[in-house]
């Protein structure tokens, strides 16, 4: 079984600053996805941004970028040029590559709520 | 294309009633997993079906709680006699296929029994 944990419960930022949200995960699996959610007060899940396990290029959408550390099983996102709108919780995913039940099936962390100050 | 469409978005149960929960997938999407968020908590996985068969509720709890996807309309999690325990949000999210690792998310439910 897979487990995912957000260390961080709480965080914040001011506007245009840059913040980084850890994350740590436990597998046994080689081959797997990792995902950044973002559920903002209207509890919409939002996928931020996707990494592919067996790609070892950071994976970067916009001001959202990641550091993956597959041997230490680290999945960190940095917010740069935070902006109001990204306060919302954040929650890493895990979600396994091969075939069988288990495909499509997402393990979420406890998540971070991320403030951004004016 | 209207996304995954959840209903109701708030529904209030008196201890030992039944709680139906909707979800009508993204168009063209046939497989459906369903969430619960306790609160302070992350989601955790439920149950995840394709349409008319279960292939997956190693997160469903093994009593009062069921989960079907007809053929036609939406996918419905059923929770009979229902506890304060079970007092969440449910989400559910849809992907077109199995090797479609982007799931689209409902806004979810918030069950609240009272």
């Amino acid at each position: 079984a897979q487990t995912v944990t957000q260390s961080q419960p709480e965080m914040s930022v001011q506007e245009a600053e840059t913040v980084t949200l850890s994350c740590t995960y436990d597998t046994s699996e080689n081959n797997y996805y990792l995902f950044w959610y973002k559920q903002p007060p209207s509890r919409q899940m939002i996928l931020v941004i996707r990494q592919e396990a067996y790609k070892q290029q950071n994976a970067t959408e916009n001001r959202f970028s990641v550091n993956f550390q597959k041997a230490a099983k680290s999945f960190s996102l940095k917010i740069s040029d935070s902006q109001l709108g990204d306060t919302a919780m954040y929650f890493c995913a895990f979600m396994k590559r091969t075939g069988g039940t288990s495909y499509g099936k997402l393990t979420f962390g406890q998540g971070t709520i991320l403030t951004v100050h004016p | 294309n209207a996304g995954v469409m959840q209903n109701p978005r708030h529904l209030v149960r008196r201890r030992g009633q039944e709680a139906r929960l909707r979800c009508s997938p993204m168009k063209g999407h046939s497989h459906v997993y369903w969430y619960r968020q306790l609160p302070e908590e992350g989601l955790k996985f439920m149950v995840y079906l394709q349409k008319e068969n279960i292939i997956d509720e190693s997160g469903m709890p093994k009593e009062r709680f069921s989960a079907e996807f007809p053929k036609e309309g939406p996918s419905i999690l059923r929770i009979q006699q229902v506890v304060r325990g079970d007092s969440a949000a449910y989400f559910c999210a849809s992907s077109l296929n199995q090797g479609n690792t982007e799931a689209f998310f409902g806004q979810g439910t918030r069950l609240t029994v009272v």
